[in-house]
């Protein structure tokens, strides 16, 4: 079946702009993360998301960066205002429970790259 | 709060060499415990996981024991081939209030020559 997709899968912006990175999810599947891999470092936890409702958005790295998600299924991630440091590759994963011994299925990734 | 530490890389090994690649962890609880593999041009994706003590997952030839008494999930392979070139991510999930968000590793770097 079709796995998680990701769009656009590469986004080059000026400072300053806003940028909307987006997330298909695995049908199904309740719940929702967003992730971030600068590079040459591991990937940071940013939000998660159980239905439509974000319990954990501990890993947001300021008030720049929103996501939401809409009729359990696609997700939205926003930044505003963006800043080099936002350079990164961004990934959406999916997994049927959120629970800890759930399988993470990732997508592709949005390389964003803030001139 | 939880944490993971990989071996530092790069790794470059022959064909057929024994690989081993450390992971060590500090979390709360009982977390459970993965490998994600992110190969040349392609998405992250698992290899394995154990979801408890003691337990050993395994794929492709690739095995990981979750030792509670040392917090480490070491992943190895007997015979390496150059197909097995890629990023190596240690990760946890810790549950309860972490809602089974991923803790990673900074990730290991192999390279297998033929």
């Amino acid at each position: 079946g079709a796995g998680v997709s990701q769009s656009p899968s590469n986004k080059v912006t000026e400072k300053g702009k806003d940028v909307e990175l987006r997330c298909d999810p695995i049908s199904g599947h309740t719940a929702l993360y967003w992730y971030r891999q600068r590079l040459g470092q591991g990937l940071e936890f940013l939000i998660y998301f159980q239905g439509n409702s974000a319990p954990d958005k501990s890993g947001l790295p300021s008030d720049r960066f929103s996501a939401e998600r809409t009729g359990e299924s696609v997700s939205t991630l926003t930044i505003q205002r963006t800043q080099q440091e936002d350079s990164a590759v961004y990934l959406c994963a999916s997994s049927y429970f959120g629970t800890s011994t759930d399988t993470q299925y990732f997508g592709p990734g949005t390389r964003l790259t803030v001139l | 709060g939880d944490s993971v530490t990989q071996m530092e890389g790069p790794v470059t090994l022959s064909e057929e060499a024994f690989l081993t690649i450390n992971c060590t962890y500090t979390a709360t609880g009982y977390p459970s415990l993965f490998w994600y593999v992110q190969y040349p041009g392609e998405g992250l994706q698992l290899l394995l996981k154990a979801t408890k003590a003691d337990d050993k997952g395994s794929n492709k030839g690739f095995e990981a024991t979750y030792r509670k008494e040392t917090t480490s999930f070491h992943l190895e392979k007997g015979s390496v081939q150059v197909s097995d070139s890629a990023v190596y991510f240690c990760a946890l999930s810790a549950g309860g209030t972490s809602y089974g968000k991923l803790t990673f590793g900074q990730g290991t770097i192999l390279t297998v020559h033929p």
